[in-house]
């Protein structure tokens, strides 16, 4: 059954680097997301991705923040300089629909 | 404020009982998704509802949808010990790309 993969499953940085979290979205697929969970909260939208634009962000993606899809199959979050609050768990997200979204295991970002 | 409140927040029963989980919110969905998902790993879908009034099932697993779109139901039948996970529910508001809101989740524990 196709899947959404992301890498690393873990990454450790240190405050004030640059972080680009990599994901392939299920291959027919044409929506993407990006949604974050900092530890024993909920689940937060970040953006959505369609035909190489951004369709909407939240509050959250500031310009620290970045998205692209630089070839067929990847779908990359950057983050240009990170903060220690940027620590959480990050998921991509795709969909055939715009309806139903299917989630990838995630990206645990760790900032020290 | 919370967009999608969950309740219970953590139920804890015995094999073979049955439950019943709820979303609600003051705000109309145009769909609503339930997710599952396990310690450090991405949800996973389990169901999307469109229509006021939709019920659906999957096997012991029953989803309403309420008739007005701001609330939802997730009822399991003679729980199973593999049933144990954290349930989300997550609502669209209507945006182009489907943006979800999600709630905090019920912690379902079943003993056997």
């Amino acid at each position: 059954e196709p899947e959404v993969t992301q890498t690393p499953s873990h990454q450790v940085t240190q405050m004030g680097q640059e972080v680009i979290l990599r994901c392939v979205p299920i291959s027919n697929h044409l929506y993407f997301y990006w949604y974050r969970q900092i530890l024993g909260q909920k689940v937060e939208f970040l953006v959505s991705f369609y035909n190489n634009e951004i369709s909407e962000k939240s509050e959250i993606f500031d310009d620290q923040f970045s998205v692209e899809r630089p070839d067929g199959s990847n779908f990359t979050l950057k983050i240009r300089s990170t903060k220690l609050e940027d620590s959480a768990m990050y998921f991509c997200a795709s969909s055939g629909s715009g309806y139903e979204q299917y989630f990838g295991p995630g990206t645990r970002l760790t900032v020290t | 404020t919370q967009l999608l409140e969950q309740s219970p927040q953590f139920l804890s029963i015995q094999e073979g009982e049955n439950l019943t989980v709820y979303c609600n919110s003051s705000s109309v969905f145009s769909s609503l998704q339930w997710y599952r998902q396990e310690p450090g790993e991405g949800p996973v879908l389990l169901v999307t509802v469109v229509t006021g009034g939709e019920v659906k099932k999957l096997k012991r697993l029953t989803f309403q949808f309420g008739d007005a779109r701001k609330d939802s139901s997730l009822h399991i039948t003679a729980a199973q010990p593999g049933d144990t996970g954290l349930y989300l529910c997550a609502g669209d508001r209507g945006s182009t790309l489907g943006r979800l809101y999600f709630g905090r989740g019920t912690q379902l524990t079943v003993w056997p």
